[in-house]
């Protein structure tokens, strides 16, 4: 079965510094995606960044950068110069090519201190 | 372009009434669609999806059901509330399993007194 991990539950960093948060995942399939999802205090979900596991290059959006490394099966979330905004829950999710469903971690939850 | 609306935003609800939460997505069709719950600070738990109209997969055992009635249309509903029921519902959609990403409405904060 496809699970995701998110091993920090809590995240703290100041303002205008760079945070990393980690995520893992197992799965057999060879052809799937990864996402990472904003929910701030409104609890809107966010898609803020995408990863295609058959893409070599990490995805950038903007402040936002993922660290792909297929063989460890861990796709990690770098925000850099936080800002206030940034604060939220953040959701590592997983899919195969053809799945009828998403699946997510636990979330982990930013603070960011002025 | 897409747009997906959840109603109600806020709810509060004694033990025992029933229930119906509604979603309907615009600008797209046959989309695929979700219903989650999220307890306070906590994760997301898939309740139902669907694939198509009347069709109806459950994931976890509720006291929630799950119906499609149109194409667009997703509806959440109880019969008889229970206080374990409290939490924050989120409905999504996904244009269908080749399009990977799903779009969330701004979700249903239910409160069950």
């Amino acid at each position: 079965a496809q699970t995701v991990t998110q091993s920090q539950p809590e995240m703290s960093v100041q303002e205008a510094e760079t945070v990393t948060l980690s995520c893992t995942y197992d799965t057999s399939e060879s052809d799937y995606y990864l996402f990472w999802y904003k929910q701030p205090p409104s609890r809107q979900m966010i898609l803020v960044i995408r990863q295609e596991a058959y893409k070599q290059q990490n995805a950038t959006e903007n402040r936002f950068s993922v660290n792909f490394q297929k063989a460890a099966k861990s796709f990690s979330l770098k925000i850099s110069d936080s800002q206030l905004g940034d604060a939220a829950m953040y959701f590592c999710a997983y899919c195969y090519q053809g799945a009828q469903k998403l699946v997510f971690g636990q979330g982990t939850r930013l603070t960011i201190n002025p | 372009s897409q747009t997906i609306h959840q109603w109600p935003a806020t709810l509060v609800q004694p033990v025992g009434s029933p229930l119906s939460l509604e979603c309907t997505v615009e600008g797209t069709s046959n989309p695929n669609l979700y219903w989650y719950r999220q307890a306070a600070g906590r994760g997301l738990q898939l309740l139902f999806y669907s694939v198509g109209i009347g069709q109806i997969s459950s994931e976890v055992p509720q006291n929630l059901s799950a119906s499609r009635p149109q194409d667009r249309q997703f509806i959440l509903s109880s019969k008889k509330l229970l206080l374990s029921d409290s939490g924050f519902y989120l409905c999504a959609w996904r244009r269908d399993r080749v399009s990977t990403e799903a779009f969330f409405g701004q979700g249903t904060r239910l409160t069950v007194v």
